[in-house]
């Protein structure tokens, strides 16, 4: 079983200080880790996924996210906030498909964390 | 078109319509996906296609059905809802399988904004 927790509801920065958003995991496989970013109306874009490859991801806008399999933790980070990272975060786990061959991919997203910046 | 389209955009429908939410692909992904988006409150799975086969269906209730003719195609079709029905409905897709390399990345549209009245 699989799930994910983003540890704050909030969080509000001035504009061009860092960014932290913290996640923890739960998976009883070598997850899937993902970042998606939703502004207001709109769908969710993908920022960053970790995959098994390095555990610093590096995604767009300047973000990145580290994966601690000891801490079971995905923070996601920036060193610069801007007034466009204003948005809802969601951080998202997805356990491999049990079939050999493939098959669903069933994530489990957060609940989100909603960036407030700053000016 | 690119990426995940969704329309109609915004969509107002009495408790006793019928009416449709269509979502296209144009990514070649063999997988799509339903999820309900509420106020204050975790985002909902509600069904996953893939390769056109209907493979979860997250307990949700019959007055919505979904269908999907082909891979680049998704329809949730709406019959008598309620006013608690009232959300944000996403649609995404992604490439699973082999071919896929692992990543499984989703993508999404911009969504549907119902409204019951």
């Amino acid at each position: 079983a699989q799930s994910v927790t983003q540890l704050d509801s909030h969080v509000s920065v001035s504009e061009g200080t860092p960014v932290l958003l913290r996640c923890n995991y739960s998976s009883s496989y070598s997850p899937s880790l993902f970042w998606y970013v939703q502004h207001p109306n709109k769908g969710l874009q993908l920022l960053l996924k970790y995959t098994s490859a390095a555990t610093l991801v590096k995604g767009i806008n300047g973000f990145e996210a580290e994966f601690k399999k000891s801490e079971t933790s995905f923070h996601l980070t920036k060193p610069s906030a801007h007034m466009s990272d204003a948005a809802e975060y969601f951080c998202v786990v997805s356990d491999p498909p049990v079939h050999a061959s493939g098959g669903s991919y069933i994530p489990t997203f957060g609940r989100g964390t909603s960036l407030i910046v700053h000016p | 078109e690119t990426g995940v389209t969704q329309t109609p955009r915004h969509l107002v429908m009495g408790m006793t319509n019928k009416k449709s939410l269509k979502c296209e692909q144009h990514l070649g992904h063999n997988a799509m996906y339903w999820y309900k988006q509420s106020a204050k409150k975790p985002l909902e799975l509600m069904f996953v296609y893939n390769f056109k086969e209907q493979t979860e269906n997250n307990s949700v209730p019959s007055r919505f059905s979904p269908e999907c003719p082909n891979s680049s195609h998704l329809f949730l079709h709406l019959h008598t809802l309620q006013p608690e029905d009232s959300a944000l409905y996403l649609c995404a897709s992604s490439q699973e399988g082999p071919l896929a390399g692992g990543s499984y990345e989703q993508y999404f549209g911009p969504g549907t904004r119902l409204t019951v009245t």
